[in-house]
């Protein structure tokens, strides 16, 4: 059974481009968090989804990030004019039951 | 607020020791803990989950809740070298998770 996963594994942009990061979660799950977590820093909530909803959006900033998780498909994390800040590692998890949650890979974000 | 802390260390044990690492967090409702396992530049790994008062074992890893304490530790006993990593004590509230910001364990042969 496959693990969560995430591609691509790294991504580099340019200051003012998009950054899409997909995320397919275990088979059988139906619940996606997406978490950011800076160099040297804890990982930070950004959103939860299921299935063609979003659940909780509270971490995620309100301009330029948006996240999707469609009936079919992986979900989306979109980053529109990214900035060097936005340079991070970004995880995706995924749960059965909205407990345990277990992670993918990442992405790392490097913003030039 | 929704809080979980830890402490930062580097928490340095020798091989063969006990660690111990420590999580208290801020909800008296919260109902269910996880310690997770992050290696550099690797993702988190779960390793331990606890629902209940008490100790629960896992091979080497025992975890323990104190919910009048709010409170939840996690014993690595006979440390490895291949233990050292930093630990992440998750709670959840409400719909999503907070993550405490890790301790940095250091096992030394």
């Amino acid at each position: 059974n496959a693990g969560v996963m995430q591609n691509p594994r790294h991504l580099v942009r340019r200051r003012g481009q998009e950054a899409r990061l997909r995320c397919s979660p275990m088979k059988g799950h139906s619940h996606v968090y997406w978490y950011r977590q800076l160099p040297e820093e804890g990982l930070k909530f950004m959103v939860y989804l299921q299935k063609e909803n979003i659940i909780d959006e509270s971490g995620m900033p309100k301009e330029r990030f948006s996240a999707e998780f469609p009936k079919e498909g992986p979900s989306i994390l979109r980053i529109q004019q990214v900035v060097r800040g936005d340079s991070a590692a970004y995880f995706c998890a995924s749960s059965l039951s909205a407990l345990e949650q277990f992670f993918g890979p990442g992405t790392r974000l490097t913003v030039l | 607020q929704k809080e979980v802390e830890q402490n930062s260390g580097p928490l340095s044990v020798p091989e063969g020791a006990i660690a111990s690492l420590n999580c208290t967090y801020s909800d008296r409702g919260s109902q269910s803990f996880f310690w997770y396992r992050q290696y550099s530049g690797k993702s988190p790994e779960l390793i331990m989950s606890i629902y209940s008062n008490g100790d629960k074992e896992d091979g080497r890893f025992t975890a323990q809740l104190n919910k009048a304490s709010q409170y939840v530790s996690l014993l690595i006993r006979d440390s490895q070298p291949s233990d050292s990593a930093t630990y992440l004590c998750a709670v959840p509230y409400g719909q999503n998770f907070v993550f405490g910001p890790g301790t940095r364990l250091s096992v030394l042969p």
